[in-house]
């Protein structure tokens, strides 16, 4: 039975590239979360999706950073234009449309700005 | 206050001994809590749902405190596997219609030879 499917896992790109990460959920899950996590900041939302259309992106830190989910088993994060403080490990995670539902992690994109 | 707070350590333990950590939360009506725990470099993983009523699985038990808003989280008989950084989770979903997930910090464990 697959995960949740991320890649790639490691990017490194320089300042001012533009990077996509991708996200395929667990089959049958509705509900798909994007994590940033930094040592300093630990695990942050940044954007939750509930049966494809965005619900909660108040954790999206500014316009540079665009999400899409244009299919039940697809996700993308963007970032346009990286900068060095992008440098962090993003996570996505999946679960079922209920409340007592725990998520389950990809392996994470770890990504290093220059 | 934030919304999930958690004594980040580290916890130095030796093998075998009796470790136990606390979380707490902010929001009273919050329903559903969670253990995950997260290994150096690794995604987190879940360890065990949070039951009002309290639950156990093998080493582990946890227990809610709804009155004082906080859970726990006991390892007895640590294993030096049990090294690992543990999230506390909350699903404030109750109260915002949608799912709300929220970890706390994390607290690390060492456990030692």
């Amino acid at each position: 039975d697959a995960g949740v499917i991320q890649s790639p896992r490691h990017e490194v790109t320089e300042m001012g590239q533009e990077v996509t990460l991708r996200c395929k959920p667990i089959s049958g899950h509705n509900s798909l979360f994007w994590y940033r996590q930094t040592m300093m900041r630990g695990l942050e939302l940044l954007i939750y999706f509930n049966n494809n259309v965005p619900i909660d992106d108040s954790g999206m830190p500014e316009d540079r950073f665009s999400a899409k989910m244009p299919n039940a088993s697809f996700s993308t994060l963007k970032i346009q234009p990286s900068e060095p403080r992008d440098s962090a490990v993003y996570f996505c995670a999946s679960s079922l449309d209920r409340e007592d539902s725990p998520l389950h992690f990809g392996n994470g994109t770890r990504l290093t700005v220059t | 206050r934030k919304e999930v707070e958690q004594d980040p350590g580290p916890f130095n333990v030796p093998e075998g001994a009796t470790v136990a950590f606390n979380c707490t939360y902010s929001n009273s009506a919050s329903q559903s809590f969670f253990w995950y725990r997260q290994d150096c470099r690794k995604e987190p993983k879940l360890l065990m749902s949070v039951y009002s009523s309290g639950n156990e699985d093998g080493r582990f038990t946890a227990q809610l405190n709804r009155a004082s808003q906080y859970i726990s989280l006991l390892i007895r008989d640590s294993k030096l596997s049990d090294s690992a950084t543990y999230l506390c989770v909350v699903n404030d979903r109750a109260t915002t219609s949608y799912d709300k997930v929220i970890f706390g910090p994390g607290t690390s464990l060492s456990v030692i030879p």
